[in-house]
């Protein structure tokens, strides 16, 4: 099976500007979340979504939002970008069902705010 | 909420000695706890984890960890650490129910040859 994908790897964006970051799960899986992993922060989670509603939402600012396709692609947008959005964003998918199961992360999509 | 401390940024260990990192968790109710690990420029991979049953866990690349209740921790460990472990540990909780995981801040394990 197919890892999980995110596109696009790199992204260079000016402050004000917007962007929308593309994840592609593992083939069967329903659930999926987003993470904002920085140095000084760790992983912080953004958005969880199971079958197209989202399921769970963290401690983020409105110029962050996301939404789940229904063949279970999920992206996620920042608007009005901010210097302190750069950032590795991180999305993993699961089976979804059952919130004991693991979740498989992808490559990450490294985001640089100048 | 639920939340998660790895106290040590850093840890440095020996080529062949054991290995512990440390991790403790608070939550309202029962946890489900994970550990993943991130090596150089790749994402994070899942080591194992822990959601009822036997407290001691065992995992992939040898690694294991124990769940202690009455501590609220869930330390990873390894008997024999190898310069291949040298990656950037998270452990992360989810309370029982639909809540978000949850993970810490991450240590960064270096093993010396």
């Amino acid at each position: 099976k197919a890892g999980v994908t995110q596109t696009p790897r790199y992204l260079i964006k000016t402050r004000g500007q917007q962007v929308t970051l593309s994840c592609s799960p593992i083939s069967g899986h329903r659930s999926v979340s987003w993470y904002q992993q920085t140095p000084g922060q760790g992983l912080q989670f953004l958005f969880e979504y199971f079958s197209e509603t989202q399921r769970n939402k963290g401690n983020f600012p409105g110029r962050f939002s996301g939404r789940q396709f229904s063949n279970s692609r999920s992206e996620m947008n920042v608007s009005t970008l901010e210097l302190g959005d750069s950032a590795l964003y991180l999305c993993a998918s699961s089976p979804g069902t059952f919130t004991i199961d693991e979740q498989y992360f992808g490559p990450g999509t490294r985001l640089t705010v100048t | 909420a639920q939340s998660v401390a790895q106290p040590e940024d850093q840890v440095n260990v020996a080529e062949g000695n054991p290995l512990t990192v440390k991790c403790t968790y608070s939550v309202s109710g029962n946890p489900y706890l994970f550990w993943y690990v991130q090596y150089p420029n790749r994402g994070l991979q899942f080591l194992l984890k822990y959601i009822t049953g036997d407290n001691l866990v065992k995992g992939s690349y040898g690694f294991e960890a124990e769940f202690n209740k009455s501590q609220t921790s869930f330390h990873l460990k390894k008997p024999s650490a190898l310069v291949s472990d040298s990656a950037l540990y998270f452990c992360a909780v989810r309370d029982r129910g639909n809540t978000p995981l949850v993970f810490g801040k991450g240590t960064r394990l270096s093993v010396i040859a």
